[in-house]
């Protein structure tokens, strides 16, 4: 069974670029996750979505990261204008629905922004 | 949710039982312990879960303290592919999202 794909794997950017992330969950899963994980740190949730509807999207900073799932499927996360402190890894997961399912994670994107 | 307090790093010899103990005196009665790994550069992977027993699975052995303040995952053989940060979380039921501390650096030593 293939895993959650993410793309790119690296990304080095400077501050006020936009940025787009783009992730394949895995087939079936009709929820999928962002999470963003800065350096020494756990991983914090940025948005989840069920199919295509958002279900929190609490910590997200709505004034300069967007995302989106079209069709319920792949997802992009989009970062514009980038800062500094936007430096991190950029993880997907997706799950069956249900509390219970586990999460399973991809690989990650790691964003370096000068 | 409650707050899990676990130990920064941990070192263990190949072959060797890890015990890596977490800590989580406010946890209340509908909450699940969970406990998730990272390998270096790659994303969380799941290992176990448990509410009230002891739980076994192929990966590891989960002991939870009758009072549930606290619990130790058993990695009973550690090889040097367990090395990863370690995450304790303590998840209410019905809760979907992960909420992540910092986790226990595990180091196995050859």
């Amino acid at each position: 069974e293939a895993g959650v794909a993410q793309s790119p794997r690296y990304k080095i950017i400077e501050k006020r670029q936009s940025v787009a992330f783009w992730c394949n969950p895995i087939s079936g899963h009709a929820t999928l996750y962002w999470y963003q994980q800065i350096l020494g740190q756990g991983p914090k949730l940025l948005i989840q979505f069920q199919n295509n509807g958002v279900v929190d999207d609490s910590q997200l900073p709505k004034d300069r990261f967007s995302a989106e799932r079209l069709k319920g499927v792949d997802s992009t996360l989009k970062i514009q204008p980038a800062k500094l402190e936007d430096s991190a890894v950029y993880l997907c997961a997706s799950s069956k629905v249900g509390w219970r399912e586990t999460q399973y994670f991809g690989p990650g994107t790691r964003l370096l922004v000068l | 949710d409650a707050k899990t307090t676990q130990p920064t790093s941990m070192d263990c010899a190949e072959g060797r039982a890890a015990n890596l103990p977490c800590n989580h005196s406010t946890i209340s009665g509908n909450e699940y312990v969970y406990w998730y790994r990272q390998i270096h550069s790659q994303g969380p992977q799941y290992i176990i879960h448990g509410l009230k027993n002891n739980e076994t699975n192929e990966m590891a052995s989960l002991i939870i303290t009758e009072d549930r303040k606290s619990s130790t995952l058993i990695l009973p053989h550690a090889t040097l592919r367990d090395t990863a940060v370690y995450y304790c979380i303590v998840r209410p039921q019905g809760a979907q999202k992960l909420v992540f501390g910092q986790g226990t650096r595990l180091t196995i030593n050859p």
